[in-house]
């Protein structure tokens, strides 16, 4: 079975710009989520998608959003571009996203804002 | 309060002993997953063991176990006859099922290990 696919693996971006990264989660999950990872705040949950749904969604400000589309893929959006946003981006899927559900992830997407 | 606590930012073994990681936990839920994930250099994160709250065994995959004590909160990674390919970020991450009844997975610090030759 194939693993967890995050594209694009890097970009880079000047301030104010907006950016889209896109996931696709192991074959029959349903449940999606999204991490930021930066050497000051550790792993942070951005949001989960379940079934198009967003059901979870972390403390982040507006300019952070996403979607899941019908065949789970997931992309995030950050409008806006801070330079604190530089940071690697994980997306995890899992079958349903219950507690005992394994979160598998992806390579994750390194992000550099200039 | 944090929820995960990994007290040890860093952590020296040589190769083919064993190590323990240490993790605590804080959560008033009674369903709740424990994971441990290595990330290696390259960023990904890679799953190595699950202990379930009502699992009564200590989890084991391969060289990989979980000392889990339930009423300690305590859920330490032992990883034994380690290998230099086991140099990495170790990451003690809980899920619970919270009052949504969706979960959430919340990592600690980490831990860095080394494996010298």
């Amino acid at each position: 079975k194939a693993g967890v696919t995050q594209t694009p693996r890097y970009l880079i971006k000047t301030r104010g710009q907006q950016v889209t990264l896109s996931c696709s989660p192991i074959s029959g999950h349903r449940s999606v989520s999204w991490y930021q990872q930066t050497p000051g705040q550790g792993l942070q949950f951005l949001f989960e998608y379940f079934s198009e749904t967003q059901r979870n969604k972390g403390n982040f400000p507006g300019r952070f959003s996403g979607r899941q589309f019908s065949n789970s893929r997931s992309e995030m959006n950050v409008s806006t571009l801070e330079l604190g946003d530089s940071a690697l981006y994980l997306c995890a899927s899992s079958l349903n996203g219950e507690s005992t559900d394994t979160q598998y992830f992806g390579p994750g997407t390194r992000l550099t804002v200039l | 309060a944090q929820k995960i606590t990994q007290t040890q930012p860093g952590m020296f073994v040589q190769e083919k002993e064993a190590v323990t990681l240490d993790c605590t936990y804080d959560t008033s839920d009674q369903s709740y997953g424990l994971f441990w994930y290595k990330q290696p250099s390259s960023g990904e994160m890679i799953f190595l063991i699950y202990q379930g709250s009502y699992d009564e065994q200590n989890a084991t995959e391969g060289r990989y176990s979980l000392n889990f004590q339930k009423a300690r909160k305590s859920a330490n990674l032992v990883i034994s006859a380690s290998q230099l390919g086991d140099s990495a970020m170790y990451f003690c991450a809980m899920r619970e099922d919270g009052l949504t009844g969706y979960s959430t997975l919340t990592f600690g610090k980490g831990t860095m290990l080394l494996v010298s030759p």
